[in-house]
């Protein structure tokens, strides 16, 4: 069983640009959230997507998008990056929302400069 | 918003001695989970509470959810190196959305 991989790892943008991070969850999970976790601090929800659906959003701007596709894997876009974007992204997926433990992935490092 | 607060902030323990992290909510949650995240590593799910007075154990690992489900603890006993990172507390207040706590960062003195 594999888990969930994100890729890429590190990436480092200018202040404007977009970006998109993605996330493939572990086998037979059909739940994925994206988080953002600031150094030193607890992940931040930003949104979870159920059978290719949003189906939660945290506070986060428009300017952060998401898509999950058929075979359950997901991607983050982020447009008009801003300095205080730089932080690692978590990808975490489930077997169904809430209630169940989240399998999370090592994370993308976002440095925005 | 809703919110989960943790502490202490951070833990120095020598090793072999105990650790404690406490888990409190103003609101009655339906749930509480615990992940570990290892310095630079990403949260690793630990376990799930669901019960009012739910004590659970994973080897030196306690985890408990209190009576009126409004706070949590993990304790640990005789700390070893291994046990070195952050641990939080989460829950879905109900919803599809994992809330995690403050965190609190343990450090082991060899």
């Amino acid at each position: 069983e594999t888990g969930v991989t994100q890729s890429p790892t590190h990436l480092i943008k200018t202040r404007g640009q977009q970006v998109t991070l993605r996330c493939s969850s572990q086998s037979g999970h059909n739940t994925v959230s994206w988080y953002q976790q600031a150094l030193g601090q607890g992940p931040q929800f930003i949104f979870q997507y159920y059978r290719e659906e949003e189906n939660g959003r945290g506070n986060f701007p428009p300017r952060f998008s998401g898509l999950q596709f058929p075979n359950y894997s997901s991607e983050l876009n982020v447009n008009a990056l801003e300095l205080d974007d730089s932080a690692l992204y978590l990808c975490a997926s489930s077997p169904g929302t809430g209630g169940y433990g989240y399998t999370f992935g090592s994370g993308t490092r976002l440095t925005v400069v | 918003g809703q919110q989960v607060m943790q502490i202490p902030q951070y833990q120095h323990v020598q090793e072999g001695e105990d650790f404690t992290t406490y888990c409190n909510s103003s609101t009655t949650l339906s749930n509480i989970q615990w992940y570990k995240q290892r310095p630079g590593g990403h949260p690793v799910f630990l376990i799930q509470l669901v019960k009012s007075g739910e004590v659970k154990k994973q080897k030196r690992l306690t985890f408990q959810f209190g009576e009126a489900k409004k706070n949590s603890s993990l304790h640990i006993t005789a700390t070893q190196t291994t046990d070195v990172g952050t641990y939080f507390c989460a829950t879905n207040f109900g919803n599809e959305k994992l809330t995690f706590g403050t965190g609190t960062r343990l450090t082991i003195i060899p």
